[in-house]
């Protein structure tokens, strides 16, 4: 069955440390993977998306990807954080077989940051 | 920038009201859902719609029901709230592949 697991429930990182947030599917093809950032209180923030391509894919506020087919990962990078990138990060697989097409996404349960000053 | 919107942002009611989570969005996508989250937890998809006149109920079963009769509206009802309804429900839109757009939420809590 498809899946997605965050294997860290919280993570606490130093302001200006950088950060890896992990990722794991379980998929019969080649995904479509998406990060998504929650503020509280708030509706999702899509970060960034692989559809094909380059493994290593850029997004919004400093973040990276990289897709590792073989290790079925798409682990999330910031070099340098900031206090700001505190909240609730989400990692999502989408893709041909789900039942109803293209466009179901399964979430991961999350992975919430903290950031110490 | 993704025009998703949801009305009300939260809504306290007691047990056995009727309700109706309000969603608009101004992109024109076909495909829109309906997502319930619980505090720190992942989302469940509970309704979804790949256009008007279409509904179909997702993953995790709920009481809830939904219409799409303009392709910017995707109202959800619950014909008598309870507190096991108490949650943070999530709309979303898509046009291409599975990129979703979400709103803001709306924090129900039923007494």
């Amino acid at each position: 069955a498809q899946s997605v697991t965050q294997p860290d429930i919280h993570i606490t990182v130093s302001e200006g440390a950088s950060l890896e947030l992990r990722c794991n599917y379980s998929y019969g093809a080649t995904p479509y993977l998406f990060w998504y950032v929650q503020s509280p209180g708030q509706g999702l923030q899509l970060l960034l998306k692989y559809f094909s391509g380059d493994t290593l894919v850029q997004g919004i506020k400093g973040f990276e990807a990289e897709f590792k087919r073989s290790q079925s990962s798409f682990n999330l990078r910031k070099p340098s954080v900031h206090w700001s990138d505190a909240a609730e990060y989400f990692c999502a697989v989408g893709g041909p077989l789900f039942s109803g097409g293209y466009n179901k996404l399964i979430f991961g349960a999350g992975t919430r940051l903290a950031v110490h000053p | 920038e993704a025009d998703i919107y949801q009305t009300p942002r939260y809504l306290v009611i007691g047990t056995g009201k009727k309700i109706t989570l309000e969603c608009s969005q101004t992109m024109g996508h076909d495909k829109m859902y309906w997502y319930q989250q619980d505090p720190g937890m992942e989302l469940h998809l509970i309704h979804y719609s790949y256009g008007v006149n279409s509904t179909e109920k997702g993953d995790l079963s709920s009481e809830s029901t939904v219409s799409r009769i303009r392709t910017e509206h995707f109202p959800l009802t619950l014909e008598s709230a309870r507190p096991s309804h108490t949650s943070q429900y999530l709309c979303a839109s898509s046009d291409t592949y599975n990129e979703q757009f979400f709103g803001p939420g709306t924090r129900l809590t039923v007494l």
